[in-house]
């Protein structure tokens, strides 16, 4: 399996605290996402990475931004975290090419009271 | 814009009994297509994945999936599930070669198969 690590792996804030997740890969990916999954509604994108300070808005980008200063960290913010912003975060990674299957992360469950 | 639909959200199943989940998807370009699972409080793991060639493709615990260009579709298929298929299983499509997509993944909405004794 690729090593793609996310920290934290649980967070429980409050409503209008900043937030910061981190994704880290070793494996020299050069693309990098973030989805968030929640019930009944599979997985969306957030933002992903097509190459370090390359980076764009997915289906579900607002009250998100990302980061992106070395090839293997990727970091989503919550500016002001929201409760419709509970969810559990999922990074993934995918080389260069594209002709291969995303690796995920073991996924962050975060809790906005 | 690419789009899958899971038609089944739910789908239980006694053990030993034949089950396929199905997934429609819509794109207007050539696409990857993947199924992962996710067992109960886990992550997601690639089951089986399309990116060219033989449009059969199978995994190692006995999954297959047929990528059919014409109905744009990519049933996932076991011919005898166990108890420990139980899990939500997701179907996935990014556009392949076809340059500008960055391969971003659109998700159907899952179905959660259910194996009982």
């Amino acid at each position: 399996d690729a090593g793609i690590t996310q920290s934290p792996r649980h967070k429980v804030t409050e409503t209008g605290t900043p937030v910061t997740l981190r994704c880290h890969q070793t494996e020299n990916h050069r693309y990098m996402y973030w989805y968030r999954q929640d019930p009944g509604h599979g997985l969306r994108l957030i933002h992903y990475s097509y190459g370090v300070k390359d980076t764009d808005k997915g289906e579900v980008s607002d009250g998100y931004s990302v980061s992106r200063s070395k090839t293997e960290d990727f970091l989503l913010t919550l500016e002001s975290a929201t409760s419709s912003q509970t969810s559990v975060y999922f990074c993934a990674s995918l080389p260069s090419g594209g002709a291969s299957e995303q690796f995920f992360g073991p996924g962050t469950r975060l809790t906005v009271l | 814009a690419q789009s899958v639909t899971q038609l089944d959200s739910q789908v239980p199943v006694f053990e030993e009994a034949p089950v396929e989940l199905r997934c429609n998807y819509s794109s207007s370009v050539s696409v990857y297509l993947f199924w992962y699972v996710q067992y109960p409080n886990q992550g997601l793991q690639l089951l089986l994945k399309y990116l060219s060639g033989s449009t059969l493709v199978e995994s190692i615990n006995g999954f297959e999936a047929e990528f059919n260009k014409s109905q744009t579709s990519f049933h996932l298929r076991k011919p005898s599930v166990h108890i420990s298929d139980t899990a939500e299983y997701f179907c996935a499509v990014s556009e392949g070669q076809s340059g500008g997509s960055n391969y971003k993944l659109t998700f159907g909405k899952g179905t959660l198969l259910t194996v009982n004794p």
